[in-house]
């Protein structure tokens, strides 16, 4: 089983400046088979990215991914108040289990 | 607008059993793979089950391998999980989520969720 670190646990911002968050698998994802996804209180995640760096549809620009093998980096360019929330990477390699990072939590500074 | 709502959530005793419905609309619901996925109260997200479009290729996490049974109707466009032998840890909401890609399992929609809670 492919487990994801993600770090930092949680990110205090404000508003306007830019996020990096990060994940790292135990070992090496395949083609980059790395989602994001942002979830806020009281609702279901939302995916952001998939295939590592993949904008899903309606997603704005300002998010970003990167990264390949074990190493994965969702950057926010330019944080708006909407963006604080909590952020999990997760791994769909070839066969399961489809694992999920334990999230980062991005907080208004 | 595609549309997943999950329902039969509820408490339920230690070692006893729940079935969730998950129901599909606004695509064509044979034609997409399915799973469940969980979330523990303040915890992270964990996934549960994996089902193919035919319903010929399902697969489990570990931890409910043997206890718990997903299923599909297609012509009645919905999911299911049969759960039984419910433990503590299984208390969590259950969300339904529908892959798009083929053999790519993220998860492009999710339903809203339905809590299940495990207690005496």
């Amino acid at each position: 089983e492919i487990v994801l670190t993600q770090s930092p646990g949680t990110l205090s911002l404000s508003p306007g400046e830019r996020a990096t968050l990060s994940c790292r698998a135990s070992q090496s994802v395949s083609s980059s088979n790395l989602a994001w996804y942002q979830q806020k209180p009281g609702q279901a995640p939302r995916l952001l990215i998939y295939g590592a760096s993949s904008r899903a549809s309606g997603i704005p620009d300002r998010f970003s991914g990167s990264g390949s093998g074990t190493d994965f980096t969702l950057i926010i360019s330019r944080l708006e108040p909407e963006d604080f929330a909590v952020y999990y990477c997760q791994q769909y390699g070839s066969s399961p289990p489809y694992t999920f990072g334990q999230g980062t939590k991005l907080e208004i500074k | 607008e595609v549309q997943l709502v999950e329902s039969g959530g509820g408490l339920v005793q230690p070692g006893g059993s729940l079935r969730l419905s998950c129901a599909a609309s606004g695509f064509t619901f044979s034609n997409y793979e399915m799973n469940w996925l969980r979330q523990a109260p303040g915890k992270g997200l964990e996934w549960v089950s994996y089902i193919s479009s035919s319903g010929t290729t399902i697969y489990y996490a570990d931890s409910v391998r043997g206890r718990f049974t997903i299923s599909r109707d297609n012509a009645k466009n919905s999911l299911y999980l049969q759960m039984n032998s419910l433990r503590a840890e299984d208390t969590a909401v259950y969300y339904c989520a529908r892959n798009t890609a083929i053999r790519k399992r993220y998860f492009d929609d999710w339903g809203q969720g339905t809590l299940v809670t495990v207690s005496s």
